[in-house]
């Protein structure tokens, strides 16, 4: 069964800094990958995926994340935060040629400091 | 712009009572699902459906029971609601590549 692990529920980081989310994912088969957003009062959107091919995906706002398939990981990065970056961030996981579930992480808030 | 719709955005309902949360999507797609999202435990699916008067179970059915009559539309229903039922319930749809498009969400408390 699948299951995705992220290490962080909260991490706190000042405006114009770097940041990491870690997400690490465990499958017995082959799996798609994604981060997911949710700005404070809305439901979820998508920031990026990992289908196949080069394993630095960009996405929106900035972010990019490298799929390491050797350390089971999809961490999230992005080089300077800003304060709209407030939000909780979602990693998930789908088996490969299963359209009909994802398994979401518990969510990690990232809190922008002035 | 696609969209996907939540009946309402907030909800007060009393225990015992039986709650219907509404989801509407604007595209043909087969899939819908329905999920709970609680602080610390992130999303949990409850239900899917892959296509009309189809449904499949998720992680946490118990209590809920869903419906799809119609391909755009799908309803998760709260026989008898219980205040461990208090949550954000959030709709989605399939879209493209094996990705989810969700709705608002709807913020229900239970009395």
């Amino acid at each position: 069964a699948q299951s995705v692990t992220q290490l962080d529920s909260q991490v706190p980081v000042f405006e114009e800094a770097p940041v990491e989310l870690r997400c690490n994912y465990s499958s017995s088969v082959s799996v798609y990958l994604f981060w997911y957003v949710q700005y404070p009062n809305q439901g979820l959107q998508l920031l990026l995926k990992y289908l196949s091919g080069s394993t630095l995906v960009k996405g929106i706002n900035g972010f990019e994340a490298e799929f390491n398939k050797s350390q089971t990981s999809f961490h999230l990065r992005k080089p300077s935060v800003h304060i709209s970056d407030t939000a909780e961030y979602f990693c998930a996981v789908s088996e490969m040629n299963r359209d009909d579930k994802i398994i979401f992480g518990k969510g990690t808030r990232l809190h922008i400091l002035p | 712009d696609v969209k996907v719709t939540q009946s309402s955005r907030y909800l007060v309902k009393r225990t015992g009572e039986k709650v219907f949360l509404e989801c509407v999507q604007d595209m043909d797609h087969e899939n819908m699902f329905w999920y709970r999202q609680d602080p610390g435990l992130g999303l949990r699916l409850i239900y899917f459906s892959y296509d009309v008067k189809m449904k499949e179970k998720g992680d946490i059915p118990e209590g809920y029971s869903v419906s799809r009559e119609k391909k755009e539309r799908f309803s998760l229903i709260l026989e008898s609601a219980s205040t461990n039922q208090t949550s954000m319930y959030l709709c989605a749809r399939g879209q493209g590549a094996y990705e989810q498009y969700f709705g608002p969400g709807t913020r229900l408390t239970v009395t």
